[in-house]
């Protein structure tokens, strides 16, 4: 059974830093990985996709690795402004699951503060 | 071209009443998808549907849920006797016509949620 870890569960920076955002799934048969944005009280916002045949996804200050082997992608934040404050959601799309669901972590609270 | 629309954005209810909660894909797209988010927890998947035909309920709690795709209208995810633990966030996700081949690709793009609290 397909479980997704995110670590850490909360992190706060200070405006500018470069951040790392952990995610971990234990079954490495997957379609693809997607990155979301959660604000509270609202919906998920896609950030990145990284299919199962990719390493990587760029998107602005947002760059997401996966490396499937090792059941693993990060998702790194470059010069991190108080707007990105939001909790994070990292969701695999698993084939032993017919391609239907998606599996999500817990996610990662980021607090910016300037 | 809108986004998924889910309403009611927030939902009361007292326990043993039932709750209805209504999702509108995105134009063009014919699957829908819908999650809980109870407090504390992630997004757990519930139940895909395609119009008239639900695909996989797995994630579906056995007794007291349902949801239905029409060929007309929104997709609805219906709780009878509601009780406490039934409050969380509900999401709607569509995605449009899926080919096996291009499944790496699919992405599911969310509603803003419906918000239910049982009193």
């Amino acid at each position: 059974k397909q479980e997704v870890t995110q670590i850490p569960a909360a992190l706060s920076v200070p405006e500018g830093e470069n951040l790392v955002l952990n995610c971990s799934f234990t079954d490495s048969a997957i379609y693809n990985l997607q990155w979301f944005r959660q604000d509270p009280g609202k919906g998920l916002t896609s950030l990145l996709l990284i299919q199962s045949s990719q390493r990587e996804q760029t998107s602005g200050r947002l760059n997401a690795s996966l490396d499937k082997s090792s059941g693993r992608s990060t998702l790194y934040i470059a010069a991190s402004q108080p707007g990105d404050s939001a909790t994070y959601l990292c969701a695999v799309l698993t084939v032993d699951q017919a391609g239907t669901a998606l599996i999500f972590g817990k996610g990662t609270t980021l607090s910016v503060s300037s | 071209n809108a986004g998924v629309m889910q309403n009611p954005r927030h939902l009361v209810r007292r326990r043993g009443q039932e709750a209805r909660l209504r999702c509108s894909p995105m134009k063009g797209h014919s699957h829908v998808y819908w999650y809980r988010q109870l407090p504390e927890e992630g997004l757990k998947f519930m139940v895909y549907l395609q119009k008239e035909n639900i695909i996989d309920e797995s994630g579906m709690p056995k007794e007291r849920f349902s949801a239905e795709f029409p060929k007309e209208g929104p997709s609805i995810l219906r709780i009878q006797q509601v009780v406490r633990g039934d409050s969380a966030a509900y999401f709607c996700a569509s995605s449009p016509l899926r080919d096996t081949l291009l499944l790496a690709k699919n992405i599911q793009y969310f509603g803003a949620g419906t918000r239910l609290s049982v009193l």
